[in-house]
């Protein structure tokens, strides 16, 4: 099984910052990787697809990266409603593995 | 557009078998390369997949829970359902379908299972 770490678990950000948020997986899934946004209460929604496609509808100031173990999510200027925990998801290898979940605060 | 609706009891007794339903609408469960995907997340914890199937019926489970797990179509009422034996406490959660790629484009709002006697 295919263990995704993200990092960090937990960050407190302002508004118009930028953040990182780190995927790594413990072995090759080459571009593989989906990122999700959940806010309290509702389902995850996709924001990227296989690394770096964006989803139909998510705003500009999502991207990600990276190919192989090593993958990031940026979202630069960092607005109120961004608020959610984040999730790093594998489909490269049975069984799908989620990461534990990068918690975002904003100040 | 294609959208999502998990139904099923919202409590289920230890021992007993857990049967959740995926209504779909907007499009055939049968269609050509649909994937759908059942993932859970118990109270203040992250997301795990349960199990999947194609639009040609092959599935694919979490070997964690693949001895008690069955996802089958519906094609007379376009539902994508799930049967989960011998539940315990551990599979309190809420439980997603979601779809229609490996991406899990969309998904439902979710229901919440409560096991408890």
């Amino acid at each position: 099984e295919i263990v995704l770490t993200q990092s960090p678990e937990f960050q407190s950000v302002t508004p118009k910052e930028k953040v990182t948020i780190t995927c790594r997986a413990s072995r090759s899934i080459r571009t593989s990787l989906h990122w999700y946004q959940q806010r309290p209460d509702q389902s995850p929604k996709l924001l990227i697809k296989y690394a770096s496609q964006s989803f139909s509808g998510v705003p500009s100031r999502f991207s990600g990266s990276g190919s192989g173990t090593n993958f990031t999510l940026t979202i630069n200027s960092l607005e109120a409603e961004d608020a959610a925990t984040y999730y790093c998801h594998q489909s490269g290898s049975l069984p799908h593995t989620f990461g534990q979940g990068t918690k975002l605060e904003i100040k | 557009q294609l959208q999502l609706q998990e139904s099923g009891p919202g409590l289920v007794k230890p021992s007993e078998t857990l049967s959740l339903t995926c209504t779909v609408s907007g499009g055939s469960i049968t269609r050509s390369t649909y994937y759908w995907g059942w993932i859970r997340q118990p109270p203040g914890k992250g997301l795990e997949w349960i199990g999947s199937i194609y639009y040609s019926g092959s599935t694919y489970f979490n070997p964690s829970l693949k001895s008690r797990v069955t996802i089958f179509l519906d094609t007379s009422k376009n539902q994508v359902s799930l049967n989960l034996t011998s539940v315990t406490s551990a599979d309190t959660a809420k439980y997603y379908c979601a779809s229609p790629t490996e991406a899990f484009d969309m998904w439902g709002q979710g229901t919440m299972v409560t096991v408890s006697s």
